[in-house]
């Protein structure tokens, strides 16, 4: 069975400073990662997708993460925190194609970035 | 915006009524996911459907819930005798093309039982 465990629920940080949203996942097979963001009242947008072309993904707004097989992680980073990256970020898995399930996502928990002035 | 629509935007309703949803995906993509999101949690899988086949439903889509996409195009979802449980964001999402599974999300309906 595949899931997503997102290490903090909230995470805190000064504008300019950099960012770190830990997700460590389990997965039978190489999965499909994505991180999406959430803003308040709004829809949820794909930020990045690991392709497993490069373990560096590099997603929209500046931010990127790593795929670390060994260590079955995919943390989320960003040189330098925005007032406007204030939102709720879901690490999420999904089987690869050609395996036997639908596609479904499975979603973590969510973390909470909150961007101090 | 990801060319996903959903009707309508909130919808509050007292307990026992019927309500629907519909979605409106991009229209040259054949599969397309329903997901319940709870506050505080992130969304859940509830059914899928191939063109017109539903293919899958979660444990979590009870009897009471059905979901439809007639001709393989807007997909409607249905919740009767509505229980304050059900309160929730429905979210309806289109697969991407990459191959990756990646999907696109519409804005969601909030549902509020009363």
């Amino acid at each position: 069975a595949q899931s997503v465990t997102q290490l903090d629920s909230h995470v805190s940080v000064s504008e300019g400073t950099p960012v770190l949203l830990r997700c460590n996942y389990s997965s039978s097979y190489s999965p499909s990662l994505f991180w999406y963001v959430q803003h308040p009242n709004k829809g949820l947008q794909l930020l990045l997708k690991y392709t497993s072309a490069a373990t560096l993904v590099k997603g929209i707004n500046g931010f990127e993460a790593e795929f670390k097989k060994s260590e079955t992680s995919f943390h989320l980073t960003k040189p330098s925190a925005h007032m406007s990256d204030a939102a709720e970020y879901f690490c999420v898995v999904s089987p690869p194609r050609g395996s036997s399930n639908t596609g479904k996502l499975i979603f973590g928990q969510g973390t909470t970035l909150q961007v101090k002035p | 915006d990801t060319g996903v629509s959903q009707n309508p935007r909130h919808k509050i309703t007292k307990r026992g009524q019927n309500v629907t949803f519909r979605c409106d995906p991009i229209s040259e993509h054949n599969r397309l996911y329903w997901y319940r999101q709870t506050l505080g949690q992130g969304p859940e899988f509830l059914t899928y459907f191939q063109n017109e086949a539903q293919l899958e439903k979660s444990r979590l889509l009870s009897d009471r819930f059905s979901a439809e996409r007639p001709k393989g195009s807007f997909s409607t979802l249905e919740i009767q005798r509505t229980e304050q449980g059900d309160s929730a964001m429905y979210l309806c999402a289109n697969l991407g093309t990459s191959g990756l599974y990646e999907q696109y999300f519409g804005p969601g309906t909030r549902l509020t039982v009363t």
